[in-house]
């Protein structure tokens, strides 16, 4: 069964510094996986979606990498300001058309 | 292109009435997931809908829980019989294709059992 882990579950980094958010996950057989960024009482909102085959992918000051046979991804976010402050989620799913196995995120203050 | 639309918001239930809960997908997203957020607790799977089909619910409760995804109209999610400890957070997303499988979320639907 597909575990997924995220550590540290909260981080509080003054604005302009640099995060770093880490993501582990048991079973190295994934199709792709995906961070998203969830707001207070609000849904989700899809950030980066890595397919198996890549390495990384980038979006704006937002830049993640996955090492599938070591089973870790690593959201970067440069530059840190307030308004990133956030839930951080990151997902796989198994098979194309499988459902997203979720890690418990990590809960992002910047403090300006 | 409207997003993922889940109605209602908000929804507050008495122990014992029922829930129905609304989910629009993406314009030409064919796959619908629920998942639920309990209190503290991540995102679970519930149940993956395709249109007239259930997929996968292998993370339904066995009891109450039901799903559908018409051939016309939204996805639907009915729990019969609340009770407390099914207040949580229930999120619906859509994904175009089998191969394209980023999923695109809902704002939720809170559900409050009184």
């Amino acid at each position: 069964k597909q575990e997924v882990t995220q550590i540290p579950a909260a981080l509080s980094v003054p604005e302009g510094e640099n995060l770093v958010l880490n993501c582990s996950f048991t079973d190295s057989a994934i199709y792709n996986l995906q961070w998203f960024r969830q707001d207070p009482g609000k849904g989700l909102t899809s950030l980066l979606l890595i397919q198996s085959s890549q390495r990384e992918q980038t979006s704006g000051r937002l830049n993640a990498s996955l090492d599938k046979s070591s089973g870790r991804s690593t959201l970067y976010i440069a530059a840190s300001q307030p308004g990133d402050s956030a839930t951080y989620l990151c997902a796989v799913t198994k098979a194309a058309g499988n459902k997203l196995t979720f890690g418990g995120g990590t809960r992002v203050l910047v403090k300006p | 292109n409207a997003g993922v639309m889940q109605n209602p918001r908000h929804l507050v239930r008495r122990r014992g009435q029922e829930a129905r809960l609304r989910c629009s997908p993406m314009k030409g997203h064919s796959h619908v997931y629920w998942y639920r957020q309990l209190p503290e607790e991540g995102l679970k799977f519930m149940v993956y809908l395709q249109k007239e089909n259930i997929i996968d619910e292998s993370g339904m409760p066995k009891e109450r829980f039901s799903a559908e995804f018409p051939k016309e109209g939204p996805s639907i999610l009915r729990i019969q019989q609340v009770v407390r400890g099914d207040s949580a957070a229930y999120f619906c997303a859509s994904s175009p294709t089998l191969s394209n499988t980023e999923a695109f979320f809902g704002q939720g639907t809170r559900l409050t059992v009184v």
